[in-house]
């Protein structure tokens, strides 16, 4: 079946400009989690969706930074007003429920020049 | 202290090797713990998950020291296609959230 999809593959764009990611799930899976990777570095967990409980937002690093999901399907992360260390890489989860094995896009490279 | 703590590296090992690297977490009321497998500028992989018996999967074997609070990760007879960075995942206490290390880069070399 199809894995985890996230759209666009890379994105290059200008200080302050807003972009947009979006992640499609596994279909069935519940639990949806968002990342951001550094160069280098380990995951930083951004924010959780599980079915249609509020989302646990408690990872996002600013008020630039917004998440939505519609029910059990696709999610985008918004990101306004872009600043050079939003650049990285941003991973998208999903899973049956939490603690169980995430299956991972192929993220979303992102470049603010 | 980080809540997951990794040495990140680089191993270099010849290939046929067997090699060993742990991983300390510093909640003690995590519950679920991963190696994650990570290739260069590619996504994570599950590699395994650690109960705590311990487990093996052909040539890996992860054990889990609830004491000590540490988990590690040994590879036999390693091989080329084993290069990459290995993740440790630690579950946050009672939720749901997963605590990642930033990995341990090993390096087969032939």
């Amino acid at each position: 079946g199809a894995g985890v999809s996230q759209s666009p593959s890379n994105k290059v764009t200008e200080k302050g400009k807003d972009v947009e990611l979006r992640c499609d799930p596994i279909s069935g899976h519940t639990a949806l989690y968002w990342y951001r990777q550094r160069l280098g570095q380990g995951l930083e967990f951004l924010i959780y969706f599980q079915g249609n409980s509020a989302p646990d937002k408690s990872g996002l690093p600013s008020d630039r930074f917004s998440a939505e999901r519609t029910g059990e399907s696709v999610s985008t992360l918004t990101i306004q007003r872009t600043q050079q260390e939003d650049s990285a890489v941003y991973l998208c989860a999903s899973t049956r429920s939490w603690g169980n094995e995430q299956f991972f896009g192929p993220g979303t490279r992102l470049t603010v020049l | 202290r980080k809540e997951v703590e990794q040495d990140p590296g680089p191993f270099n090992v010849p290939e046929g090797a067997t090699v060993a690297f742990n991983c300390t977490y510093s909640n003690s009321a995590s519950q679920s713990f991963f190696w994650y497998r990570q290739d260069c500028r590619k996504e994570p992989k599950l590699l395994m998950s650690v109960y705590s018996s311990g487990n093996e999967d052909g040539r890996f074997t992860a054990q889990l020291n609830r004491a000590s609070q540490y988990i590690s990760l040994l590879i036999r007879d390693s091989k080329l296609s084993d290069s990459a960075t290995y993740l440790c995942v630690v579950n946050n206490g009672s939720n749901y959230q997963l605590i990642w290390g930033a990995g341990t880069k090993l390096i087969i070399k032939p």
